[in-house]
Parts: structure tokens; sequence; C-alpha cells
């Protein structure tokens, strides 16, 4: 596609659910980025793909989320068992090259009730 | 690490007035730094970026900001604002090295008719 593509756009769940969240980059796009955007705050980052290598998890806040990006290209953000403090906006980025400008989708809004 | 203060949480300025919006940053060598803006709903655009050279630079939108190191600043400015400027602005910084960009806690604009 021509941008980055998030789905669902938007997400309510049930607090201890499990949720997935998708993010398509840009066709060619070797870095990805999941960066999470709470009400009145910036963006915090929560993990990194470059190409083929180990994902850099660093941002991750807790043990209940993950991340996987399979063939290099389509990545699924997981959070098991969601708590309320996890209702948020989920940001999907994508570039090309190194310290060039990510690209972002549209976000998921996610709401735990 | 790298580090971006956005010291301003909201700005008001009336439509047809000039804009400066601020951004510090905390790097040690030549950062890499860029302006997004979020409109309501809507992932982050790319107004501008700096990687090195001419200091001044243009984006989009009719917007420009400019580098000084000695004041670690990258200010965002618009001439005249339009109402359809109003929304979050967010400052960022990359590193050499260092892949994934760090934000500020954004600026929201709001433009008064």
């Amino acid at each position: 596609g021509a941008g980055v593509s998030q789905s669902p756009s938007n997400k309510v769940t049930e607090k201890g659910k499990d949720v997935e969240l998708r993010c398509d980059p840009i066709s060619g796009h070797t870095a990805l980025y999941w960066y999470r955007q709470s009400l009145g705050q910036g963006l915090e980052f929560l993990i990194y793909f470059q190409g083929n290598s180990a994902p850099d998890k660093s941002g991750l806040p807790s043990d209940r989320f993950s991340a996987e990006r399979t063939g290099g290209s389509v990545s699924t953000l997981t959070i098991q068992r969601t708590q309320q403090e996890d209702s948020a906006v989920y940001l999907c980025a994508s570039n090309d090259r190194l310290n060039t400008e990510a690209f972002f989708g549209q976000g998921t809004r996610l709401t735990v009730v | 690490a790298q580090s971006v203060t956005q010291p301003d949480i909201h700005i008001t300025v009336s439509e047809g007035a000039s804009l400066e919006l601020r951004c510090n940053y905390s790097y040690g060598a030549t950062p890499y730094l860029f302006w997004y803006v979020q409109s309501p709903g809507q992932g982050l655009q790319l107004l501008l970026k700096y990687f090195s050279g001419d200091t001044l630079v243009q984006g989009i939108k009719g917007f420009e900001a400019e580098f000084k190191r000695s004041q670690s600043s990258f200010n965002l400015r618009k001439p005249s604002v339009h109402w359809s400027d109003a929304a979050e602005y967010f400052c960022a910084v990359g590193a050499e090295g260092s892949y994934i960009p760090t934000f500020g806690r954004g600026t929201s604009l709001i433009v008064h008719p």
C-alpha cells in the first residue's frame, strides 16, 4: 500500500482479555517501530524491528507486551491480560534507512473497560 | 541517550498571527531533528527535518525551523497561522547510531478566529 496501515482503528476490550494490533508497513521498509501515545503524553517507544535482526524490546513496559514481525513485513503487537492503564493509541511507523524520517500509521485506539 | 523537551503544553494564537513552538534537545553530537504534526484522529505527518547543512530548514505547509547548536534548540516557526494549523506538534530527535527517534511530549496549538 501507499502508507503504513494499522488495524483495527479502534478496539474496545474487557480488562483481562488479550488483544492483537496489526501493522502493515510501507512496502520495502526494513525498519518498523511501535509507539504508545497515552492521553496528554508524548510518544513512548515500545519496540523496534530492523530487517532480520533481533528486535529492540527495551521499551516494552511489561512482559504482558510482545510483538512479532513475520517475513520482515507485517507486525503484530500483542497485549495479554489487558489492564485499564493500557488504554492508549498505539502507533506503528516504518522507514527504509537508518536515521531517516519515520512514516506513521493512523494508529489503533485501544480502550480497556 | 538523547532527550527532547517541548516546554509549552498548549499555545494559543489568533489566526494570521505568527507562531513559534519551542524544542530543546539533549544529545552529545550532531542530532537528526524532526517536527511532526498530528491532526485529531490522525497519525503523525512529517513537517520538516534537519540532518546537516543549512541550519534553517523549510518544510511543508509554510513551516520552517532553525537548528541552533549553541542553544540545543530546533524551534518551529510560521509567519501567519491558519485555522487548519490547529493540531498537536511533536519534536523528535534521532542520533548517529541510535535508530529510535525520541519524541517530546508535544505542544497543542489552538487557533482563534
